[in-house]
């Protein structure tokens, strides 16, 4: 069945750096979706990517749906304490079937 | 703002205990689902439906099972609890239209088997 990678599987980071994460598929995806949770809470939509190529940002977060339509990357500009979290990627292939998640990854942020 | 609640944050059972976890959303939504998260597994599905009465399996289903007697309410129930069901279970909704792929959650039930 189709696999998510995403790596890394966590990242500790001092406050103001820039952080990347990344997800790749082993088939061809049509929606490409990232998800942030914050501690004791449910994911919460940050990004969502329809198109390949496409180049989507959301305040200092830019996420990328890669052209081959097997991988997107996620990027957090000068981090924040508030950014810490577990941030999942997501896809689906456009035909029937549910959205297949990334195992995420856990971003902690040192003030 | 548009919600999906699950209603019990907390819940600490005994081995053996009926457990009912219950999902309501406001938004009108077709689908919804179950997973739930344990560290280093990220989310597993464990039940869905697409619409009031229907059921399907997802990758998880044994020891679960589901209703969806309304069209804004699916339930969880584990019939026996067990102490490997112990987890943080998420509900999720998502509709039939432009978007659909993006999924709605609730802010999760941490469940603890004792």
């Amino acid at each position: 069945g189709q696999q998510l990678n995403q790596s890394p599987q966590s990242m500790f980071i001092q406050e103001g750096e820039d952080v990347s994460m990344n997800c790749t598929s082993s088939s061809i995806f049509n929606t490409w979706l990232w998800y942030k949770q914050e501690p004791g809470e449910g994911p919460v939509l940050l990004i969502a990517l329809y198109k390949a190529g496409e180049l989507t940002s959301n305040g200092r977060l830019t996420a990328q749906f890669g052209i081959t339509r097997k991988d997107s990357f996620l990027n957090i500009s000068a981090s924040i304490p508030s950014d810490v979290g577990i941030y999942f990627c997501a896809g689906h292939g456009g035909s029937q079937g549910n959205l297949i998640f990334g195992k995420g990854t856990k971003l902690s942020v040192k003030p | 703002d548009v919600k999906v609640t699950q209603s019990s944050r907390y819940l600490v059972k005994r081995t053996g205990e009926k457990v009912f976890l219950e999902c309501v959303q406001d938004m009108d939504h077709e689908n919804m689902f179950w997973y739930r998260q344990d560290p280093g597994l990220g989310l597993r599905l464990i039940y869905f439906s697409y619409d009031v009465k229907m059921k399907e399996k997802g990758d998880i289903p044994e020891g679960y099972s589901v209703s969806r007697e309304k069209k804004e309410r699916f339930s969880l129930i584990l019939e026996s609890a067990s102490t490997n069901q112990t987890s943080m279970y998420l509900c999720a909704s998502n509709g039939a239209s432009a978007g659909a792929n993006v999924l709605t959650f609730g802010a999760g039930s941490r469940l603890t088997v004792l």
